[in-house]
């Protein structure tokens, strides 16, 4: 069945610490992915999202992530993080056959220590 | 409307009981989800209507869940004879056509079940 695996269910860093969240899917073909991102209290929202070209895609606060296609994932970065990071973040993929449904991954809760 | 509008906002209910939850989708948007939120589990698919074409009830639980989509847009989930295992966030998401597009999240229905 096709799914999206996130390793990491609970991340702890302090401030400035870097961040890597990663993510892997098993669907075949071409994939659009995503990184979406619920802070406390706030609807789910995007942070960053990859069709095509570029692999390392730019979003918003400072998050950046990579598609390595032959290993099927889609991690995401930052530098340096802020005690404002503090919240779930959840990888998503769907493709251009099957009327791009979206599955998301479990999550990952991140806090942030000030 | 500026936004995925769900109702109620919370609902507990007794054990047994029937329940109904809405999701008006933002105004044109042709692509329509319901995704459980529950602790440890992430965003469970639950069901995609898109366009004219028959839903996809794959992520259906068992058979007390149902929905249906009326003229395409306002959207309703039934759980029939409710469980304490439904207790979850229920979300619902729309997007403006069979597309890559990013998804649009409403603010979820927060279901307790007594």
């Amino acid at each position: 069945a096709q799914s999206v695996s996130q390793h990491n269910h609970h991340v702890i860093l302090s401030e400035a610490a870097s961040l890597e969240l990663g993510c892997n899917y098993s669907y075949g073909g071409t994939v659009n992915l995503f990184w979406y991102v619920q802070y406390p209290g706030q609807h789910l929202q995007l942070l960053l999202k990859y069709f095509s070209g570029d692999p390392l895609v730019k979003g918003i606060k400072g998050f950046e992530a990579e598609f390595i296609k032959s290993k099927f994932s889609f991690n995401l970065r930052k530098p340096s993080v802020q005690w404002s990071d503090t919240a779930e973040y959840f990888c998503a993929v769907n493709r251009n056959t099957g009327g791009f449904k979206t599955i998301f991954g479990a999550g990952t809760r991140l806090f942030v220590k000030a | 409307g500026a936004g995925v509008s769900q109702s109620p906002s919370n609902k507990v209910t007794e054990k047994g009981k029937d329940v109904e939850l809405r999701c008006d989708p933002i105004s044109g948007h042709t692509a329509l989800y319901w995704y459980r939120q529950s602790l440890g589990q992430g965003l469970e698919f639950l069901i995609y209507f898109q366009g004219n074409s028959a839903p996809d009830k794959s992520g259906l639980p068992s058979d007390r869940f149902s929905a249906e989509r009326t003229g395409g847009s306002v959207s309703t989930l039934t759980i029939q004879r409710t469980q304490q295992e439904d207790s979850a966030v229920y979300l619902c998401a729309s997007r403006r056509q069979e597309s890559a597009e990013k998804l649009f999240f409403g603010s979820g229905t927060q279901l307790s079940v007594l």
